[in-house]
């Protein structure tokens, strides 16, 4: 069973527009949860972060929201740009022990057209 | 500072050889992750180290996949044999507990053809 959703394999957004990336998750005891962004033939990096006891965290174009009611994250990119074009993956963390580790979505390619 | 570093970065190989995958994790990182990625399952954890020890392999899909980490800066994921549906891109990551909310920091990924 996936304990994190990415239900849109795919977004187009023309340049200077908003992106918003969605992602559902089923575990309740997650405690952090995280964007990464890969751009082909590299390792996905990190791109933001919001704790659970938050519902937002923002960090110049980029905003995460967390529904925790509703089990629910979004990214946002404003405004979007050419070079935001790549795979956004979700992820969320467990509390502790062997939970800890990173569980992904299996993302979402973002095409930002010029 | 190198980063996490995976060798080699393409592998292409014949159904029933065995492949051998190469992690070199970031000095005082203590936990070291293999990932999957693949079309259909996105990224799937495949096994994780603490310390040099193996703390859930419960990812590792089949007894044909191994790893191994003999020492804090070196790992190994071993396929053996190989199969077709084995061809995916493999990454490495590797953190320290301390890092918080700044997640795991990734390799550029061994991308793995089995023909």
């Amino acid at each position: 069973d996936q304990q994190v959703k990415q239900n849109s394999p795919s977004l187009s957004v023309q340049e200077g527009r908003i992106s918003i990336l969605n992602c559902d998750y089923t575990n309740s005891m997650f405690d952090y949860f995280l964007w990464y962004k890969k751009y082909p033939a590299e390792g996905p990096t990190f791109l933001i972060s919001i704790s659970s006891i938050k519902d937002k965290n923002e960090d110049g174009r980029f905003t995460v929201f967390l529904n925790k009611s509703a089990k629910h994250l979004s990214l946002h990119i404003v405004p979007s740009q050419p070079g935001d074009s790549a795979v956004y993956f979700c992820a969320a963390r467990g509390l502790s022990g062997s939970a800890r580790q990173l569980t992904f979505g299996s993302g979402t390619q973002l095409t930002v057209l010029p | 500072d190198a980063g996490v570093i995976q060798s080699p970065r393409h592998e292409v190989t014949e159904m029933g050889q065995e492949v051998t995958l190469r992690c070199k994790p970031i000095s005082g990182h203590d936990y070291l992750f293999w990932y999957r990625q693949t079309m259909m399952r996105g990224l799937e954890l495949l096994i994780y180290f603490n310390n040099n020890v193996p703390i859930d392999d419960s990812g590792m899909p089949e007894d044909r996949f191994s790893a191994k980490m003999p020492n804090a800066s070196f790992s190994t994921l071993k396929i053996q044999p190989s199969e077709p549906r084995d061809s995916a891109v493999y990454f490495c990551a590797s953190s320290t507990r301390d890092r918080g909310s700044g997640g795991y920091t990734f390799g550029s990924g061994t991308r793995l053809t089995v023909v």
